[in-house]
């Protein structure tokens, strides 16, 4: 079955601007995370969403934001661009049925953003 | 918040040597803590994982060790190989699917 799939897979875009990124996750399953990947701050989660709602957030600020739609598909929006968000945007993506936790968690290829 | 600790951040290795990568959580809650494995350029990729009512388990060359009274988790590769070679991240789960990933380490696997 298909895995995390996320577009674009790369994008420029310059100071100021507003980006969209898109998620589909495995089918069947119905939780889809963010996280952003830079050489200097590592693997950090945004948030992410079960059953359209959010559940969990991470320590970014309010110009990032994200949904989630009836199928699971998600979609992550960053608005007033600045350089230091050029990275990595992984989706990842679980069944979600452990509201605590221990779910299975698989990444999508990621959405490399340059900032200009 | 919480916070993974992960040990070395780089590790070098002889082909067929075994590799230990070492992380502490701070996080008594926690009870998944996976391992990832990404080769330059591409995704995480999950190689193992163990759950906190399990203290060992292993997949072929790949082990993981867990301890929760001392809350550290190992990754140990044996037998390892040029392919091995990429930065490998330990991660823990308390809360939904939120993971909170060490710093990485950097697997260089010579011939």
């Amino acid at each position: 079955k298909a895995g995390v799939t996320q577009t674009p897979r790369y994008l420029i875009k310059t100071r100021g601007q507003q980006v969209t990124l898109s998620c589909s996750p495995i089918s069947g399953h119905r939780s889809v995370s963010w996280y952003q990947q830079t050489p200097g701050q590592g693997l950090q989660f945004l948030f992410e969403y079960f059953s359209e709602t959010q559940r969990n957030k991470g320590n970014f600020p309010g110009r990032f934001s994200g949904r989630q739609f009836s199928n699971s598909r998600s979609e992550m929006n960053v608005s007033t661009l600045e350089l230091g968000d050029s990275a990595l945007y992984l989706c990842a993506s679980s069944l979600g049925d452990r509201y605590l936790s221990g779910n299975t968690i698989y990444f999508g290829e990621g959405s490399w953003l340059t900032v200009v | 918040g919480e916070n993974v600790e992960q040990h070395p951040s780089t590790l070098s290795v002889q082909e067929g040597d075994s590799a230990v990568i070492k992380c502490t959580y701070s996080d008594s809650a926690s009870n998944y803590f996976p391992w990832y494995k990404q080769e330059l350029g591409k995704r995480p990729q999950l190689i193992i994982d163990i759950r906190s009512n399990v203290g060992e388990k292993k997949d072929q060359r790949i082990a993981v060790t867990l301890n929760k009274t001392a809350k550290h988790f190992s990754l140990h590769i044996t037998e390892t190989q040029p392919e091995d070679s990429a930065v490998y991240f330990c991660a823990d789960n308390n809360a939904g699917n939120m993971l909170t990933f060490g710093g990485g380490t950097r697997l260089m696997v010579k011939p």
